[in-house]
């Protein structure tokens, strides 16, 4: 059974920082890897999305690399705003289905 | 090209009655998947729909259906609400190469 896990839960920063947000997944039999960012109470966005053949992504100041057979993702974010402050959710596509982690809560401080 | 709607936004509901959510695809998009998101929670899989057959279900009970239909819309219905059926509840497209877009949500309430 895939399962989803994202560490840090939570992470406090000063404006300006680089910082990376991990999520590792137990069956490397995926199709494709998604990124997301959910602000309170809202839908997601999507940020990145990784195919299974692919190594990385990238779009602005975010960075999201794929290590299928380590079963690993990281999604790095440069220069942090406060604008960034939201919860962050990694999803592994499996056939129809797709799984996600419980999410990184970041809050960058001004 | 417009995203992915939902209705309504909220929705309070008493134990034990039925309840419809609305969900408008993007253009194009066959596939639409419904998700339930407990509060701290990521989102789970309820299940996914393509040109208008289901074609996945995750853990949940049949008295969560579905349905899709040809303009891209589609519903989740959930009957005998439980207390426990609180929550935020997406539905999200795919496009042709797997990238899902996700509505709104909205915030069902049991109480």
């Amino acid at each position: 059974k895939q399962e989803v896990t994202q560490i840090p839960a939570a992470l406090s920063v000063p404006e300006g920082e680089n910082l990376v947000l991990n999520c590792s997944f137990t069956d490397s039999a995926i199709y494709n890897l998604q990124w997301f960012r959910q602000d309170p109470g809202k839908g997601l966005t999507s940020l990145l999305l990784i195919q299974s053949s692919q190594r990385e992504q990238t779009s602005g100041r975010l960075n999201a690399s794929l290590d299928k057979s380590s079963g690993r993702s990281t999604l790095y974010i440069a220069a942090s705003q406060p604008g960034d402050s939201a919860t962050y959710l990694c999803a592994v596509r499996q056939t129809y289905k797709y799984i996600f982690g419980t999410g990184t809560r970041l809050k960058v401080l001004a | 090209e417009t995203g992915v709607t939902q209705s309504p936004t909220h929705l309070i509901k008493t134990r034990g009655q039925q309840v419809t959510l609305r969900c408008s695809s993007q253009s194009g998009h066959n596939t639409v998947s419904w998700y339930q998101q407990a509060l701290g929670q990521g989102p789970q899989f309820i299940f996914q729909y393509y040109r208008e057959e289901e074609n996945g279900r995750g853990n949940f009970p049949p008295r969560f259906s579905g349905l899709q239909f040809p303009n891209y819309s589609s519903e989740l219905n959930v009957n005998a609400l439980e207390l426990d059926d609180s929550a935020l509840y997406l539905c999200a497209s795919a496009d042709e190469g797997g990238e899902q877009f996700f509505g709104p949500g909205t915030r069902l309430t049991v109480l």
